[in-house]
């Protein structure tokens, strides 16, 4: 099994970044894709969530309106398209996989890809 | 919004029981998921679904949940042990992680 995010850097307030995360070892349709990030120092931050077929998405109030999570079943890729970023947004994002199920755990994290929000 | 409340910091003396505490408004109600991170890696699942324990992962680690408080339980605390716990739970579709805790073996 593996996640391999990707797309993160250094990107200037206001602006926009599109991360990546590729998925191999297991059946990519049946698992939801999560992100959650982790600014430095800090803790945990769950960011969004979408379903195996892609049909139900859930955000943080915190980046409601400027993210955006998609997913290619074709491609096993999961993307996660960011807006309006802001300085608190610096942090590393993890893809993270979780059964189809009612409040399932979070059952293997990638290693995350870095992304630095400064002008 | 739903929120998670960790100690920060707990110590425990190597081979004794460390127990990390999540508390929630009725979070006996709700299934709970304990992960750990150790410096400069990513989460691990240990605990799932309040009760359950992911493949591989030894029996020293057990948890409970009832009431406002679910805890993780680290019997016979091995150096090895030494990481940042977090405490998960869903909420109206949205994740929400406790802020952790840095758990000490001295």
């Amino acid at each position: 099994v593996q996640l391999l995010e990707s797309g993160g850097g250094l990107v200037q307030p206001g602006g926009s970044l599109r991360l990546s995360c590729v998925a191999s070892g297991f059946t990519f349709s049946n698992d939801a894709i999560n992100w959650v990030r982790q600014a430095p120092g800090k803790g945990l931050e769950w960011v969004s969530v979408i379903g195996g077929s892609g049909a139900s998405t859930f955000y943080a109030d915190s980046v409601k309106g400027r993210f955006t999570i998609s997913r290619d079943n074709w491609k096993n890729t999961a993307l996660l398209h960011m807006k309006s970023l802001r300085a608190e947004d610096t942090a590393v994002y993890y893809c993270a996989r979780a059964p189809t199920t009612v409040t399932p755990p979070i059952v293997y994290w990638g290693q995350g890809t870095l992304v630095i929000v400064s002008s | 919004s739903y929120e998670l409340i960790q100690p920060p910091s707990v110590s425990v003396a190597l081979g004794q029981t460390a127990r990390i505490t999540c508390e929630g408004n009725n979070i006996g109600k709700k299934d709970v998921h304990w992960y750990q991170q150790k410096p400069g890696q990513a989460p691990e699942l240990v605990m799932y679904r309040n009760t359950n324990r992911p493949s591989g992962m030894p029996e020293r680690f057990s948890a409970s949940n009832s009431g406002n408080t679910a805890t993780l339980t680290i019997s016979r605390a091995q150096a090895g042990d030494e990481a940042d716990y977090y405490c998960q739970v869903w909420d109206s579709n949205t994740g929400v992680f406790g802020g952790g805790t840095d758990l000490t073996v001295l």
